[in-house]
């Protein structure tokens, strides 16, 4: 079964807006990481946070880590049409080194 | 620098047959992994391979599905023979982790770089 699970599993908002996506796992992790994919395309690396961190930002990205509940969230602000595709965490156990994903978040910006 | 280069891009084939899948990693890249996505979900894991050894396998359908890193370069992934469920889009990614890393218990996790897959259909 998949660690990560995202939500919600689709999102909708209008362009200039913040888009906020949670992740929830199950067992415990070395690191957990958010990917993009755009329609018919491979994944593309947004961020890593690792177990011991709690907050990360890049550019318009915030990502939280809440190992306690278990939980991240990925933050988008001030969104663009460009940021539409589909959203997926990947969890890395503490002692094997394969990527666990989720089944995404599928965020639409309006422009 | 290149990026993980996957081919083919499509291919359609008929139930039963064979088909087989080639990945080039980004030069260094000690791990090589094989995902398969299905529409609609997130992408599973079917192999990782740690230069040219296996490190997990565990949800490859070994009945039907083989991969190899002869060289602990590129790889191939092959179906034989195909269902109908292989239907998907089949991801090799590369990321930089090293043997040394490994043996040394750090383990480094560090980020997966994607190709842009290959879609197989299997009528």
């Amino acid at each position: 079964s998949q660690q990560g699970e995202e939500d919600p599993q689709a999102l909708s908002i209008q362009e200039g807006e913040n888009a906020t996506m949670n992740c929830s796992y199950k067992t415990s992790i070395n690191n957990l990481q958010w990917y993009r994919q755009n329609s018919g395309r491979g994944l593309v690396h947004l961020i890593l946070i690792r177990s011991n961190e709690r907050e990360k930002h890049s550019g318009r990205l915030r990502v939280t880590l809440d190992t306690s509940k278990k939980s991240s969230s990925l933050l988008i602000t001030a969104s663009r049409a460009a940021d539409t595709a589909s959203y997926f965490c990947a969890t890395a156990s503490s002692y094997g080194q394969n990527f666990v994903f989720g089944p995404g978040t599928r965020l639409s910006v309006l422009p | 620098e290149a990026g993980v280069a996957q081919s083919p891009r499509y291919k359609i084939i008929e139930k039963r047959q064979s088909v087989a899948f080639w990945c080039n990693p980004i030069s260094g890249h000690a791990t090589l992994y094989w995902y398969q996505q299905i529409l609609g979900q997130g992408p599973k894991l079917l192999i990782q391979f740690q230069n040219n050894g296996v490190v997990d396998d565990s949800q490859l359908p070994k009945d039907r599905f083989s991969a190899e890193r002869l060289k602990g370069v590129d790889s191939t992934l092959k179906i034989q023979p195909a269902k109908l469920e292989d239907s998907a889009v089949y991801l090799c990614a590369s990321s930089l982790n090293s043997l040394q890393g490994l043996l040394g218990g750090g383990l480094k996790n560090t980020e997966a770089f994607f190709g842009q897959g290959t879609r197989l259909t299997v009528v």
